[in-house]
């Protein structure tokens, strides 16, 4: 799988937008770019995916850069309960596994 | 989002025994699940992928006599971390791949904690 390259780590205001970056150059055609986010002491939580268009749910919108070489995590309103590793991640479509980088330490103050 | 569980949540032992850790897919049937093993500070790393009815494959490195996999149903896979030692420390982690899901997702459990003593 293509390899993803985050900063170790950010810092934000409680409820300003939070815009979490993530560089992948080698993305591949059939690679989905997927975040998932680990508060402490918990397992991944799903946070959203896309393959070419932005996505927008209830908890984040990922935009996509148009060559696919990075994309940006954003988080309209940060709270405290935001605090966690957010993990940048390609998965091939219907891929197997999912390998996880280092991440983003988001630290959000209030 | 579908659910997955992890029992138990921690467990504490003496180094020579062994621990069982279930995962369970409570609302989807998995084929595939997957275990993870995360030490303090660092991010998760793949240990294997557990496919059901058939052998577990383990990723380079990951003992495969030390860290039995079964996944006996579709929603039940259990690792069994045998002859445990003080490494062997660590938060495990298990995730479902929900075939029924548009996305073919990946959930993740709880995790649970092993300290051997």
């Amino acid at each position: 799988d293509a390899k993803t390259t985050q900063p170790n780590s950010m810092e934000s205001n409680e409820e300003e937008p939070v815009h979490l970056p993530c560089n992948h150059s080698t993305i591949s055609g059939t690679d989905y770019i997927h975040w998932y986010r680990q508060l402490p002491s918990q397992g991944p939580e799903y946070v959203i995916h896309g393959l070419t268009s932005n996505v927008n749910n209830r908890m984040a919108s990922l935009a996509i850069a148009e060559d696919r070489k990075s994309s940006t995590l954003i988080l309209h309103r940060a709270t405290l309960r935001d605090a966690a590793v957010y993990y940048c991640i390609l998965r091939r479509e219907y891929g197997n596994k999912l390998v996880f980088g280092a991440g983003t330490i988001l630290r959000v103050k209030s | 989002g579908a659910v997955v569980s992890q029992h138990p949540s921690w467990v504490i032992c003496k180094s020579g025994t062994s621990v069982k850790i279930e995962c369970r897919s409570l609302d989807f049937q998995a084929t595939t699940m997957f275990w993870y093993r995360q030490f303090p500070k660092q991010s998760l790393m793949l240990m294997a992928t557990s496919n059901e009815g058939s052998k577990a494959t383990y990723e380079q490195g990951v003992e495969k006599d030390k860290f039995l996999i079964n996944h006996a149903s579709l929603t039940l896979s259990t690792l069994t971390v045998t002859s445990a030692h003080p490494e062997d420390s660590s938060f495990y982690i298990c995730s479902a791949r929900d075939l029924g899901g548009p996305y073919n997702e990946q959930f993740f459990g709880p995790g649970t904690r092993l300290t051997v003593l």
